[in-house]
């Protein structure tokens, strides 16, 4: 089964950090873009960060870039998002996404999120 | 950077079609991307590349793209399809994924 699982989100202090991980399954996980969306309480959705294949390439939305740091372990299948500097309007639900297109390496085509996990809640 | 608009709320009877627009700049030169999101649920894409339904989707979805406007089509609408459709797009200039502020489709 294809799947993305969230986990370490919760309440974080003004000015602290945490870390999102994302466990991914069911699909060559090197070949695809991963990055992470957020929706504030009630509101709509926000890109925050991708990252390619490799890892080598990174992209973030400009309310958390120098804050937020996207990584990834292909040995375990994983997406790290570490947040710093963490702000009140960083609360969230924290979606892990996928990338649809087949674009490894260092390859970055953006294309629709085909595959999303449950969320992750974040309280600042 | 590139700003997606869309109509707040649309409300639809049961077996009508209900129509979600999605306004940007010259749209038509981009690829548009569709979610829906039930509530309590994360999203789902159901039209990607302006036009093209993943497998599972209902042939009932359908989506369009031309000048400044792309359309989700919902036909035959049914009491699960209630929920908030977001169109989203990759804006090469600013190097970001853009999302609309959404449409929250209310089932009569």
């Amino acid at each position: 089964e294809v799947l993305l699982v969230e986990s370490g989100g919760g309440l974080g202090q003004p000015g602290g950090s945490l870390r999102l991980s994302c466990a991914a399954s069911g699909y060559t996980f090197i070949n695809y873009v991963m990055g992470w969306v957020r929706q504030a309480p009630g509101r709509g959705l926000e890109w925050v960060s991708s990252i390619t294949g490799s890892g080598t390439d990174t992209h973030y939305a400009e309310s958390v870039k120098g804050r937020f740091t996207i990584s990834r372990d292909n040995s375990k299948n994983t997406v790290i998002l570490q947040m710093s500097s963490l702000r009140t309007e960083d609360s969230a639900v924290y979606y892990c996404v996928k990338d649809s297109g087949y674009c490894g390496g260092d390859c970055y085509l953006p294309d629709a999120f085909d595959l999303w996990g449950r969320g992750t809640m974040v309280s600042v | 950077s590139y700003v997606l608009t869309q109509t707040p709320s649309v409300s639809v009877a049961p077996g009508e079609t209900a129509t979600v627009t999605c306004g940007g700049d010259n749209i038509g030169s981009k690829s548009v991307h569709w979610y829906q999101q039930r509530p309590g649920q994360a999203p789902v894409l159901v039209i990607f590349y302006d036009r093209d339904r993943p497998s599972g989707i209902p042939e009932r979805f359908t989506g369009s793209n031309s000048g400044d406007t792309a359309t989700l089509t919902i036909s035959r609408v049914e009491a699960g399809d209630e929920a908030d459709y977001y169109c989203q797009v990759w804006d090469d200039v600013s190097d970001h994924y853009v999302f609309g502020a959404g449409t929250k489709v209310t089932v009569l």
